[in-house]
């Protein structure tokens, strides 16, 4: 089992739906969770980061962590064109321990 | 305050060949991961380094090594290249003070092997 689950999609939605990404996670030691959105030929950008269990907002993006299903999950209001690219989850355990990604879902919010 | 920075953007090289990547990450960072990403592959890990360390390493050949220098600056160093090395190699910078870990990345080289 790898320890970040990802659906690479694709995924498409249109312009001005909400979209949901989700992963899931193995071990449940790690506390700290990112989203990185990744547009093509670029290097993955830093959108959300969380740490523990809850919600956090940040404009049109939210990001959920449930520990005790081991679920993180991003959503997109009002999706934008702009929006389309490949996000990746990942968990940081702090400390030691090295980041570990999802392989990312692929996201086209078409006009 | 500056972002991660790597060095060369792009670069060709023929099999056979060997390549050094560089990589200078954010300020006070003082971690510093390298990756490598192929189309349908996802973010591969290649090794971490922390205080000139290296602390954790993935599943790459002994032809792909890396080192840190006391400035936190990084490179990364492919022998005998192959053809399958072929891809974007990203650098990371990664906060693990003040009870966070976030992970900050280069906008990465684009390596092609010929």
């Amino acid at each position: 089992q790898k320890e970040v689950e990802q659906d690479p999609g694709p995924l498409s939605v249109p312009e001005g739906a909400i979209v949901s990404l989700n992963c899931t996670y193995s071990n449940s030691a790690f506390q700290y969770f990112m989203w990185y959105r990744q547009y093509s030929r670029k290097g993955p950008e830093l959108l959300m980061y969380t740490y523990s269990s809850g919600n956090k907002e940040d404009g049109r993006f939210t990001a959920q962590v449930d520990k005790s299903s081991k679920y993180i999950s991003l959503f997109i209001r009002d999706s934008q064109p702009s929006d389309s690219a490949t996000y990746l989850c990942a968990r940081g355990g702090g400390g030691y321990q090295k980041v570990t990604f999802g392989i990312g879902t692929k996201l086209q919010v078409i006009p | 305050k500056a972002g991660v920075t790597q060095t060369p953007r792009y670069l060709i090289k023929t099999r056979g060949q060997q390549v050094t990547l560089s990589c200078s990450p954010i300020s006070g960072h003082r971690s510093v991961s390298w990756y490598q990403q192929t189309p349908g592959q996802g973010l591969q890990f290649l090794f971490e380094y922390f205080s000139e360390t290296q602390r954790n390493k993935g599943n790459f050949p002994g032809r792909f090594s890396g080192r840190q220098f006391s400035n936190s600056r990084s490179e990364m160093n492919v022998s005998t290249l192959e053809l399958g090395d072929s891809a974007l190699y990203l650098c990371a910078s990664r906060t693990l003070t003040g009870g966070t870990d976030e992970q900050y990345f280069g906008p990465g080289t684009r390596l092609t092997v010929t």
